[in-house]
């Protein structure tokens, strides 16, 4: 089945600068790749995906890049605010007919003013 | 109500009672999922249902029991956990293909 690593598992960065979360997954049929932010108590929401078919996303201060040869994609979150301090998990699916993520272990990010 | 709503939110048992958290979801959407979080590891999946019928069970010991009664509802019965069972339980539900929508899910603590 698919495996799903994720690095760092806490980053600490200051208001302004940029953060970047990188995972690598193991089954080349993967195709759908969404990142989940969890805040503190609350559930977890997407904030961001892509498919294979493309090779970055952005919106607004975050972006994701897939590189399908490496088997790897990376959430970058530029000009950081302590609003954006959460637990983010990254995810990959094959999509086969339903969503069944395999998640990776999340990253913890803390945005210091 | 919205989205997807959990009940209990806080749950404390003893290893011999019965228990059930329930999910509803008022997106008109046709998949849900039982997932447990535990620190430090990945979200895992328990339990698929996909249009009532049950698609996925990942080795989820018999102490658990999900049930789905139709498309907007789905419970996990427990009885005789372990202390290790205690985690947070999310309930999740997607249209066939698409984005998972989480509830609060239901803090267990198991005694």
């Amino acid at each position: 089945g698919e495996n799903v690593e994720q690095h760092p598992s806490t980053l600490s960065v200051q208001e302004g600068d940029s953060a970047v979360i990188k995972c690598t997954y193991s089954d080349s049929a993967s195709n759908y790749f969404p990142w989940y932010k969890q805040e503190l108590g609350k559930r977890p929401q997407l904030i961001i995906d892509i498919r294979s078919n493309v090779g970055e996303k952005k919106d607004q201060r975050i972006a994701v890049t897939l590189n399908k040869t490496a088997k790897h994609f990376s959430l970058h979150i530029t000009e950081t605010q302590p609003e954006d301090s959460a637990v983010y998990f990254c995810a990959a699916s094959i999509n086969s007919g339903y969503s069944t993520l395999t998640f990776g272990k999340g990253t913890m990010l803390l945005v210091s003013p | 109500e919205t989205g997807v709503t959990q009940t209990p939110r806080h749950l404390v048992m003893g290893m011999t009672n019965k228990k059930s958290l329930k999910c509803e979801q008022h997106l008109g959407h046709n998949a849900m999922y039982w997932y447990k979080q535990s620190a430090k590891k990945p979200l895992e999946l328990m339990f698929v249902y996909n249009f009532k019928e049950q698609t996925e069970n990942n080795s989820v010991p018999s102490r658990f029991s999900p049930e789905c009664p139709n498309s907007s509802h789905l419970f996990l019965h427990l009885h005789t956990l372990q202390p290790e069972d205690s985690a947070l339980y999310l309930c999740a539900s997607s249209q066939v293909t698409g984005e998972l929508f989480f509830g609060e899910g239901s803090r267990l603590t198991v005694l």
